[in-house]
C-alpha cells in the first residue's frame, strides 16, 4: 500500500516558469511533510518542510501549499532555473518522529 | 561541518555473494537511518537506530539483511546472500535526534548480477 502518491513522474518547464509537484497521503497520523531535492549521484537534501497546522510556507522561490482536509500538499517553484533541474521527493513522517514515507519522485527539467 | 560519509560508492557483485556498506554519520548525531532507493522510486527505510539501539527495522528483510551501529557512531549494513532485486542505492542518513532534519550521505550504488 503506497501511503504517499506523487505526481507528475516527470516535468519539463521553461526557465522563469512555475513548477508544480503534487503529493497525496492517506495516513492522517502524519504530522510533518518535507520536500527533498536530489541531484544525480547525491543523496536527497531537505528543501522545505511544513506541519499540518499551517496552510502555506514560503522560503525564497519555494512554496509548500497544504490542504489538510484533502490530504494533499504541493511544491511550487517560482521563476524556475536550469539549476533547479533535479529529482524532487515529497515525504510524510508519522507522529513522535516516526518513520518517513517517501513519494516516488518527480524529475524536473528546466529548459534555458 | 563534515557530512555523512559512506563507502564504497559503487559495488558490483554476483547473486548469492555477500556485501557490506559502511556509514559514518555527522558527529554528535544520535539517530542513524539506512534507506534502500530502487531506481525510479523514493527511499524506503530499512532500519533506524537511536544511538546503538534499533528503533524501527520493520522493513528490513532480516533473512538476508543485517545492520549494526558500533558504539552508537559508525554503522554497517550487510546483505548475505544478495539477490538480483537488491540492486539499488543504499543511503545512510543521520539526524541530531529523530525529530530533527535528516542529512543524507551520497549513497552506495549496488549492482547484483
Amino acid at each position: 500500500q503506497q501511503q504517499v502518491k506523487q505526481s507528475p513522474q516527470s516535468l519539463i518547464v521553461q526557465k522563469g516558469g512555475i513548477s508544480i509537484i503534487n503529493c497525496a497521503y492517506e495516513n492522517t497520523a502524519f504530522d510533518y511533510f518535507p520536500w527533498y531535492q536530489q541531484f544525480p549521484g547525491k543523496g536527497p537534501a531537505l528543501l522545505i518542510a511544513i506541519r499540518p497546522d499551517v496552510s502555506e510556507k514560503k522560503e525564497g522561490r519555494f512554496t509548500i501549499s497544504f490542504n489538510k482536509s484533502a490530504k494533499q500538499f504541493s511544491l511550487h517553484i517560482m521563476d524556475s532555473q536550469p539549476g533547479d533541474s533535479a529529482t524532487y521527493f515529497c515525504a510524510a513522517r508519522g507522529t513522535n518522529a516516526g518513520k518517513s514515507t517517501f513519494g516516488d519522485g518527480t524529475t524536473l527539467t528546466v529548459k534555458p | 561541518e563534515a557530512g555523512v560519509a559512506q563507502s564504497p560508492r559503487y559495488k558490483i557483485i554476483e547473486k548469492r555473494q555477500s556485501v557490506a556498506f559502511w556509514c559514518n554519520p555527522i558527529s554528535g548525531h544520535a539517530t542513524l537511518y539506512w534507506y534502500q532507493q530502487i531506481l525510479g522510486q523514493g527511499p524506503k527505510l530499512l532500519i533506524q537506530f537511536q544511538n546503538n539501539g534499533v528503533v524501527d527495522d520493520s522493513q528490513l528483510p532480516k533473512d538476508r539483511f543485517s545492520a549494526e551501529r558500533l558504539k552508537g557512531v559508525d554503522s554497517t549494513l550487510k546483505i548475505q546472500p544478495a539477490k538480483l532485486e537488491d540492486s539499488a542505492v543504499y543511503l545512510c542518513a543521520s539526524s541530531l535526534v529523530a525529530v530533527n532534519e535528516q542529512f543524507f550521505g551520497p549513497g552506495t550504488r549496488l549492482t547484483v548480477l
